[in-house]
């Protein structure tokens, strides 16, 4: 079964500096997408970026990119020039054939 | 408006008390799931339907039903609720039944205290 491990269960920064958040996920299958959602405090899930596994580049998102390395399974999520409106669960997402798997969460506090 | 729409968005009920959440989709979308939200936990799928009449169990879905009857609908039941169902619930859907690299749209939750 495909697992998504989020080891930091939460972060913070100072606004305009940068953070990464980890990811790893672990599946058998060649076939797949990774996501990270985010979640403020309105409950709301909000779409940040997207990978598709078979694609090397990693997908950027105007301040927010991501460190995809296949062979290690790992997916993090940097965000660049902080701000205050991204203090937020932020989760890492798999989704393969029939499966859509979530991580436990990194709860991201931006400070003043 | 596109959107998924989940109600209701606050609910207390009492242990056995039967209960429904319902949730509606306008897009024509053909997957639909539902997801509980707990601390340290993430979300975790509890069923999901790739079309009308076709439902499947996800990681955790005892002490639930669903059922999609129409496209549109995915009602999430609990026929005997109990204390440990006390959680964040989401609805949502996306276009295709197996899109790896559709995002999912999700309702806007419902917050469900089982006493």
């Amino acid at each position: 079964a495909q697992t998504v491990t989020q080891s930091q269960p939460e972060m913070s920064v100072q606004e305009a500096e940068t953070v990464t958040l980890s990811c790893t996920y672990d599946t058998s299958e060649n076939n797949y997408y990774l996501f990270w959602y985010k979640q403020p405090p309105s409950r709301q899930m909000i779409l940040v970026i997207r990978q598709e596994a078979y694609k090397q580049q990693n997908a950027t998102e105007n301040r927010f990119s991501v460190n995809f390395q296949k062979a290690a399974k790992s997916f993090s999520l940097k965000i660049s020039d902080s701000q205050l409106g991204d203090t937020a669960m932020y989760f890492c997402a798999f989704r393969g054939w029939r499966d859509m798997r979530f991580g436990a969460g990194t709860r991201l506090t931006v400070k003043p | 408006e596109a959107q998924v729409t989940q109600n209701p968005r606050y609910l207390i009920t009492v242990t056995g008390k039967k209960l429904t959440v319902t949730c509606s989709q306008n897009m024509n979308h053909e997957y639909m799931s539902w997801y509980r939200q707990d601390p340290g936990l993430g979300l975790r799928q509890i069923y999901y339907s790739m079309n009308v009449e076709v439902t499947d169990k996800g990681d955790v879905p005892e002490g639930y039903k669903v059922s999609r009857k129409e496209k549109r609908n995915f009602p999430l039941i609990l026929e005997s609720p109990s204390p440990n169902q006390t959680s964040l619930y989401f609805c949502a859907s996306s276009p295709s039944p197996q899109g790896r690299e559709e995002k999912l749209f999700f309702g806007s939750g419902t917050q469900l205290s089982v006493l």
